[in-house]
């Protein structure tokens, strides 16, 4: 079945650095989305990407789709406090979603 | 955030015992899902509805039964609770498209001893 790989699992900041987290899919997506889970809340959508080397920016946060939609990343520019939490890709499969294990977000002030 | 409700919000309970978590939902989503978080393992669907009686099987469903008699409740239950099953368990619901998000609600902490 379809495989939704995110890496790294952990990332440690300097707030202020920037950061990124990268997702691969074993299969073509129609689109990928993004979702973000504060310490101790619920998975919040954040974006979503659906065509071939799509590029959205929110804020500091820039989101791509690789050309092949096999790939996606999420960066973030001079990260702040607010940014902690994990973000998760994930990719629709029949009805459902199939996330990755998340990226672990932490900033030190 | 979407009308979606979780309960109860944290329980403890012992192995061997039967558990039933509630979600209920007001948005009148045709799809709704039950989501496990544990530390390294990210979310994990175990059962998932696509309609009042319609249910479907997710990756982790071991141990795991659902009912949805009404659109708007989703109910999972634990037949005989494990530790292993000690867990964080998140209701989503959606309306099952492929561009269609996911909303989740605010989770139940579970432990069972």
């Amino acid at each position: 079945g379809q495989q939704v790989m995110q890496i790294p699992q952990y990332q440690h900041v300097q707030e202020g650095e920037d950061f990124t987290t990268y997702c691969n899919s074993s299969t073509t997506l129609s689109n990928i989305q993004w979702y973000k889970q504060r310490p101790g809340g619920h998975p919040v959508f954040l974006i979503q990407l659906v065509k071939s080397g799509e590029v959205k920016k929110q804020k500091r946060l820039t989101f791509q789709f690789g050309e092949a939609k096999k790939n996606s990343s999420l960066h973030i520019t001079a990260t702040q406090t607010t940014d902690v939490g994990t973000y998760f890709c994930a990719g629709p499969q029949g009805g459902k979603l199939i996330f990755g294990q998340g990226t672990e977000l932490s900033v030190k002030p | 955030d979407a009308g979606i409700t979780q309960s109860p919000r944290h329980k403890v309970t012992e192995t061997g015992t039967p558990v039933t978590l509630r979600c209920h939902q007001t948005e009148n989503h045709r799809y709704m899902y039950w989501y496990r978080q544990d530390p390294g393992h990210g979310l994990r669907l175990i059962h998932y509805s696509y309609g009042v009686k319609d249910t479907d099987k997710g990756e982790v469903s071991d141990g795991y039964s659902v009912s949805r008699s009404k659109t708007e409740d989703f109910l999972l239950t634990l037949e005989s609770a494990t530790s292993s099953q000690t867990s964080v368990y998140f209701c989503a619901i959606g309306q099952g498209r492929e561009v269609e998000t996911q909303y989740f609600g605010p989770g139940t902490r579970l432990l069972v001893l």
